[in-house]
């Protein structure tokens, strides 16, 4: 499969559970990134790699735990999770953090918190 | 930090008039403009942009305007049709925040057969 694709499309887990999410890019790009999608409210920027260093962290809970283990594979880790986190998560990629470029999305990861 | 505030939040247009969608920015360092349409149940998808080097950028029905005085751009539909139905989301960056995107609010389009 072309572009940036994440696994698994649909996850539903309690609060005492620990997951992780996938998010691999098939484009040669330097950067990735989290999102959270929840309904009515705009994309929220969560976490930013620049060739596997982690350059930004915008005040996201320590239960959500990226990793990035090579420039193209991207990890959420998630453990004791709210039900306020139910929302969709979105991987992206761009060529570079050096200057502004599109953005390519992956489908995303329903996520559901009972 | 940059603020980019997006209106309106829903539009309901009949198929064949045109539909505007307004963003404004704060950051005057912004340089780059994307707009992602995203339809029910899909990722967001870019369907045009615009750099700060210029005013106007048309493809096809679509075209996207800047005023870099005022500090706004719009995102302009004509010819709607149902397909146009989706979330349109506008967002700026600066190539000094790293390529960092910041999103709009979302405009939830309608076209009405």
């Amino acid at each position: 499969e072309t572009g940036v694709t994440q696994t698994p499309r649909h996850l539903v887990m309690g609060m005492t559970n620990k997951k992780s999410l996938k998010c691999e890019q098939h484009l040669g790009h330097n950067a990735m990134y989290w999102y959270k999608q929840s309904a009515k409210k705009p994309l929220e920027l969560m976490f930013v790699y620049s060739l596997e260093e982690r350059v930004e962290n915008n005040s996201v809970p320590s239960r959500f735990s990226p990793e990035c283990p090579n420039s193209s594979h991207l990890f959420l880790h998630l453990h004791t999770l709210q039900p306020e986190d139910s929302a969709l998560y979105l991987c992206a990629s761009s060529q570079s953090l050096l200057v502004s470029y599109e953005q390519y999305f992956g489908p995303g990861t329903r996520l559901t918190v009972t | 930090g940059e603020n980019v505030e997006q209106h309106p939040s829903t539009l309901s247009v009949q198929e064949g008039d045109s539909a505007v969608i307004k963003c404004t920015y704060s950051d005057s360092a912004s340089n780059y403009f994307p707009w992602y349409k995203q339809e029910l149940g899909k990722r967001p998808q870019l369907i045009i942009d615009i750099r700060s080097n210029v005013g106007e950028k048309k493809d096809q029905r679509i075209a996207v305007t800047l005023n870099k005085t005022a500090k706004h751009f719009s995102l302009h539909i004509t010819e709607t049709q149902p397909e146009d139905s989706a979330v349109y989301f506008c967002a700026a960056s600066s190539n000094n925040q790293g390529g960092k995107l910041i999103f709009g609010q979302g405009t939830e389009l309608s076209v009405k057969p």
